[in-house]
């Protein structure tokens, strides 16, 4: 599943499956972006990061693409399980103020 | 290592009515950050303190709100009289330093009613 444009609130998607949560920030200063996944009641959740140096980074079944030509960063999923589920947020700063999307609500489907 | 840690986890405060916010953070990290989040928005950054200085306010409110970051404590952000439009959940975040990770507490649910 992918979310796609500016904003797309929600993603639904088979669990199994690759995911991809899309987001455009605004600041072309910005030189450090983080996702963030954030649980109901909790407080967000640090996933990965990237510096403006680098164009992709990867984690544990997690990758992060940053196109600063179009100011456009992803978070690429792989093979979602239902722990997934949750709303994820990406984050942009120039400095230590981060600023948030509005983020995307992942739901995972048995 | 514990993490950032915040209480109370909910707090029900009538108008007119004070609150304190407690935040401590990770072992090792003297960066707070305090931010704010509205139900179904994102998170705004309201100050960043450092042990006993506020480096950057400029996303609190300046009447009512204030926030401390003592030698030797929590971080308190301290809402006076507060008001219905004050209920939010509010996070506090820590750093090792300035350009760095910010990991984020389980926050705390204000209700002003």
């Amino acid at each position: 599943g992918e979310s796609v444009g500016l904003h797309l609130p929600t993603l639904s998607v088979q669990e199994g499956d690759n995911s991809i949560i899309n987001c455009a920030y605004s600041n072309s200063a910005s030189d450090y972006f983080i996702w963030y996944k954030q649980e109901s009641g909790k407080g967000p959740q640090f996933i990965i990061d990237i510096r403006s140096n680098m164009d992709k980074r990867q984690g544990q079944r997690v990758t992060v693409l940053l196109n600063k030509t179009v100011k456009h960063l992803s978070l690429q999923i792989a093979a979602t399980q239902p722990g997934d589920s949750a709303v994820y947020f990406c984050a942009e700063t120039e400095d230590y103020k981060l600023s948030f999307g509005a983020g995307t609500t992942v739901t995972v489907r048995a | 290592n514990a993490g950032v840690m915040q209480n109370p986890r909910h707090l029900v405060r009538r108008r007119g009515q004070e609150a304190r916010l407690r935040c401590s953070p990770m072992k090792g990290h003297s960066h707070v950050y305090w931010y704010r989040q509205l139900p179904e928005e994102g998170l705004k950054f309201m100050v960043y303190l450092q042990k006993e200085n506020i480096i950057d306010e400029s996303g609190m409110p300046k009447e009512r709100f204030s926030a401390e970051f003592p030698k030797e404590g929590p971080s308190i952000l301290r809402i006076q009289q507060v008001v219905r439009g004050d209920s939010a959940a509010y996070f506090c975040a820590s750093s090792p330093g300035e350009i760095y990770e910010q990991y984020f507490g389980p926050g705390t649910r204000l209700t002003v009613t």
